[in-house]
């Protein structure tokens, strides 16, 4: 099955700093990867997603980029703010099965 | 417009009690996923339903774990009976066929 390994487990930047998590995935059927944000005691949102098609989407501050010969796909924020404090979740999904998620990245911004 | 409804938000037992955890999906959404998050394995898959029927539970970590969903606006998760490493959030969510999925605020759920 698919295995998607995520880095760094945490990670802490200044505001205003660019933030990078990085994630691999091992099947190289899978061609959607969203990118999830959960906040203390809430459940994960969608916050973007990319498919196999495309090398890049960018939606204000937030931008994923995707490597499908290299199978790894990262999420840029610039211009952190405190309030993208979070742990974050990459996923992959591949043709008709469920997503399989990475463990995590606890992103801390500090004023 | 609701999103994904579970209940309760925290549930704090015994080991050896029946635990039950519920989950209202969004109206319309023809799929349904239970997860269990822990700090050691991150989120994991249990069971997930089409169409109220279920599809893969091999994520279903023992038969004291069951799911069940009898309409297409509730489903359960049981556990009988329950033990101290099932201490975990556990997670709902629903979608549409290769639409993103949408996740409910989770049960936080301590078993003694």
């Amino acid at each position: 099955g698919e295995n998607v390994e995520q880095h760094p487990s945490t990670l802490s930047v200044q505001e205003g700093d660019s933030a990078v998590i990085k994630c691999t995935y091992s099947d190289s059927a899978s061609n959607y990867f969203p990118w999830y944000k959960q906040e203390l005691g809430k459940g994960s949102q969608l916050i973007i997603d990319i498919r196999s098609n495309v090398g890049e989407k960018k939606d204000q501050r937030i931008a994923v980029t995707l490597n499908k010969t290299a199978k790894h796909f990262s999420l840029h924020i610039t211009e952190t703010q405190p309030e993208d404090s979070a742990v974050y979740f990459c996923a992959a999904r591949g043709g008709y099965s469920t997503l399989t998620f990475g463990k995590g990245t606890m992103l801390l911004v500090s004023p | 417009d609701a999103g994904v409804i579970q209940s309760p938000r925290h549930e704090v037992t015994e080991m050896g009690q029946e635990v039950t955890l519920r989950c209202k999906p969004i109206s319309g959404h023809d799929y349904l996923f239970w997860y269990r998050q822990t700090m050691m394995r991150g989120l994991e898959l249990l069971i997930y339903f089409n169409n109220n029927v279920p599809i893969d539970d091999s994520g279903m970590p023992e038969d004291r774990f069951s799911a069940k969903m009898p309409n297409a606006s509730f489903s359960t998760l049981k556990i009988q009976p329950s033990e101290p490493r099932d201490s975990a959030v556990y997670f709902c969510a629903s979608s549409l066929e290769f639409q993103p999925q949408h996740f409910g605020d989770g049960t936080r759920l301590s078993i003694l």
